[in-house]
């Protein structure tokens, strides 16, 4: 099973600043990369797949890059609306796996 | 507009059974392959299964493996988590979500709200 690390565990930050995320395979998983964005009582919403491609309707401010085993999410200026929890996820091989989590919280 | 509500959740005791179901619409659910994912309280999230659009091909997370049994009714636009023998561990919300349609693996992209399964005595 590949192992997902995020860090930060958590990340304080003010509106209008640059976040910057990260995510660690304990393997390559190649580009097979996501990134999710989660509120509270909410579903997760698809942010990037293939480490950098922003899924449909999901605005430049994120972007995301890497491959292999080190991947990054940067949200270029930070809006009210991107204060949540961040995770990142495998899907190229079985089982699918999910990093801890980073809680982008407002400084 | 894609819709995926779950149902079937509840109290179950340890050793137990529930069978969970996920109704989708707003797409045409045969051509899409299916996951359940699941959320303890307060914790992130844990990827439990994945089925093809045939329904031909599943794959398990080792924590379920050989108690938990996905399938699926193409007629019914309908998704299916069998779980069996349940532990304490497996009380979390779980949520189907589709798999998207990008050309090889694919992550998930659009998810339902969930269904709370509790496992205590």
């Amino acid at each position: 099973e590949i192992v997902l690390t995020q860090s930060p565990g958590t990340l304080s930050l003010s509106p209008g600043e640059r976040a910057t995320l990260s995510c660690r395979a304990s393997q390559s998983v190649s580009s097979y990369l996501a990134w999710y964005q989660q509120k509270a009582g909410q579903a997760p919403r698809l942010l990037i797949y293939g480490a950098s491609s922003r899924a449909t309707g999901i605005p430049d401010r994120f972007s995301g890059s890497g491959s292999g085993t080190d991947f990054t999410l940067t949200i270029s200026r930070l809006e009210p609306e991107d204060f949540a929890v961040y995770y990142c996820q495998q899907y190229g091989s079985s089982p699918r796996t999910f990093g801890q989590g980073t809680k982008v919280e407002i400084k | 507009e894609v819709q995926l509500l779950e149902a079937g959740g509840g109290l179950a005791q340890p050793g137990g059974s529930l069978r969970l179901s996920c109704a989708a619409s707003g797409f045409t659910f045969s051509s899409y392959a299916m996951s359940w994912v699941r959320q303890a309280p307060g914790k992130g999230l844990e990827w439990v299964s994945i089925i093809s659009g045939g329904g031909d091909r599943t794959y398990y997370a080792d924590s379920v493996k050989g108690r938990f049994t996905i399938s699926r009714d193409n007629f019914q636009n309908t998704l299916y988590l069998q779980m069996n023998s349940l532990r304490a561990e497996d009380t979390a919300i779980y949520s189907c979500a589709r798999v998207q349609n990008c050309g090889g693996a694919c992550p998930e992209d659009y998810w339902g709200q969930g269904t709370l399964v509790a496992v205590s005595s």
